[in-house]
């Protein structure tokens, strides 16, 4: 099936600095693909929707300017968590779908990356 | 997107069958139901999805209703790498989004 790669898995920085988050699709090429964020115990929370190219849509309650997202090409979405802060602590994960299907079919999920800020 | 509705956790024995149950009453005729299911610390991984047939893979069975209010995932042969949470998505057709709910911790016993 489909891989989703993401990158690092793990990451621990100091408060107040960024971090970028990279999401690839690596056998096809993603039109769309989703970040989601998740909190210990809870279920994953949709952060914003990126489209190859052109502005993310973001969930209500998620700063666009802190969560900066950008999708510059068919396989690669990333994710810039800005001015980090401890309560930014939590399990980002990204998926992506591809559009001009048929078929319909399901979505492909990136491991995951802990974000630990200190 | 239907909101749907699952047990808050299961057990089931090691090398039973698993039976995750979900309720999707407000499921209209265009929505599918979706399985996904997520392992301590990783991403969720796809299961299985359907429109009213039942369907099967080399993963699982799914049985929907005939009035599609409700689906039953099917794990035939249950082994400890299948514990994990279960989730139950309904997704119309044209939406890429996926609404995760709480899902069915599912824990196998040895």
């Amino acid at each position: 099936g489909a891989v989703v790669s993401q990158h690092p898995s793990r990451v621990i920085c100091k408060s107040g600095t960024s971090v970028k988050i990279e999401c690839r699709s690596l056998d096809f090429q993603a039109t769309t693909m989703f970040w989601y964020r998740q909190f210990p115990k809870q279920s994953l929370m949709l952060m914003a929707t990126s489209n190859e190219g052109s502005k993310a849509t973001y969930e209500q309650g998620v700063e666009k300017d802190k969560f900066l997202i950008n999708h510059a090409s068919l396989t690669l979405s990333t994710l810039t968590v800005t001015s980090a802060h401890p309560e930014d602590s939590s399990f980002y994960i990204c998926s992506a779908t591809t559009t001009g299907m048929v078929k319909r079919t399901e979505a492909f999920f990136g491991q995951g990356t802990r974000l630990t800020v200190v | 997107d239907a909101k749907t509705t699952q047990p808050p956790s299961m057990d089931c024995a090691e090398g039973r069958a698993a039976n995750l149950p979900c309720n999707h009453s407000t499921i209209s005729g265009n929505e599918y139901v979706y399985w996904y299911r997520q392992i301590h610390s990783q991403g969720p991984q796809y299961i299985i999805h359907g429109l009213k047939n039942n369907e099967t893979n080399e993963m699982a069975s799914l049985i929907i209703t005939e009035d599609r209010k409700s689906s039953t995932l099917i794990l035939p042969h249950a082994t400890l790498r299948d514990t994990a949470v279960y989730y139950c998505i309904s997704q119309g057709f044209g939406n890429e989004k996926l609404t995760f709910g709480t899902g069915t911790r599912l824990t196998i016993i040895p």
